[in-house]
């Protein structure tokens, strides 16, 4: 049974803040891919990554950025969190094209 | 470029009626279509996928090719069937997804 875990469910942090969001998958899935869900928006792709220490950009990288320095953990970071970012964000893995994704619980960050 | 629609945001029906969440995409070559879905208070789990041609909890899908449509379907709604439905799209290279922007489906009795 794919477990795929996220470190927190509820962030709240400050406007200017640095925040780190885990997330850990124990499939040994290659793939892994953080998203934010806003309501009326759908699930958007910030970062994904295929291989230990490679990151490609998603739809809306910018205010984002990723590290994946073991196969299991993909982190996705806020150098300086902003109000717009408040969501949730869902972390995801999958072991290969047309599998399914699984997803992580989310994790509901409000910045203030 | 590739998109997925959801025209609906919200569908209300009651139990024992029949369901259609609506999808349409927009992708050049041979698309994977899957639908997802979210119950309340869980994570976000795969529902189907077009390539299984299977039945899940009831609901079917068909891949339209000449409506570029996957709309989900359903013959008779339960209220355990209430929640946010994602209609997804693999993207051309790789695994990432496209996903719609939802629609919420609500079974009363």
């Amino acid at each position: 049974d794919v477990k795929v875990t996220q470190s927190s469910r509820y962030l709240v942090k400050r406007t200017g803040e640095k925040v780190f969001l885990e997330c850990v998958q124990d499939m040994d899935h290659e793939n892994m891919f953080w998203y934010r869900q806003d309501p009326g928006l759908g699930l958007r792709l910030i970062y994904f990554s295929y291989d230990v220490k490679m990151k490609e950009k998603g739809d809306i990288p910018e205010g984002y950025s990723v590290s994946r320095e073991k196969k299991e953990r993909f982190s996705l970071i806020l150098e300086s969190a902003s109000t717009n970012q408040t969501s949730m964000y869902l972390c995801a893995s999958i072991l290969g094209q047309g599998n399914e994704q699984y997803f992580g619980p989310g994790t509901r960050l409000t910045v203030t | 470029a590739q998109r997925v629609t959801q025209p609906e945001k919200l569908l209300s029906v009651f139990k024992g009626a029949p369901v259609e969440l609506k999808c349409n995409y927009s992708y050049s070559g041979s698309p994977e279509l899957f639908w997802y879905v979210q119950y309340s208070r869980q994570r976000l789990q795969l529902l189907l996928r077009h390539i299984s041609r299977e039945s899940i909890k009831g609901f079917t899908a068909d891949l339209n090719k000449g409506e570029t449509s996957f709309h989900l379907k359903k013959p008779f709604a339960q209220e355990e069937d209430s929640a946010m439905y994602y209609c997804a799209l693999s993207r051309e290279a790789g695994t990432a997804l496209i996903f719609g922007k939802g629609t919420t489906l609500s079974v009363s009795s």
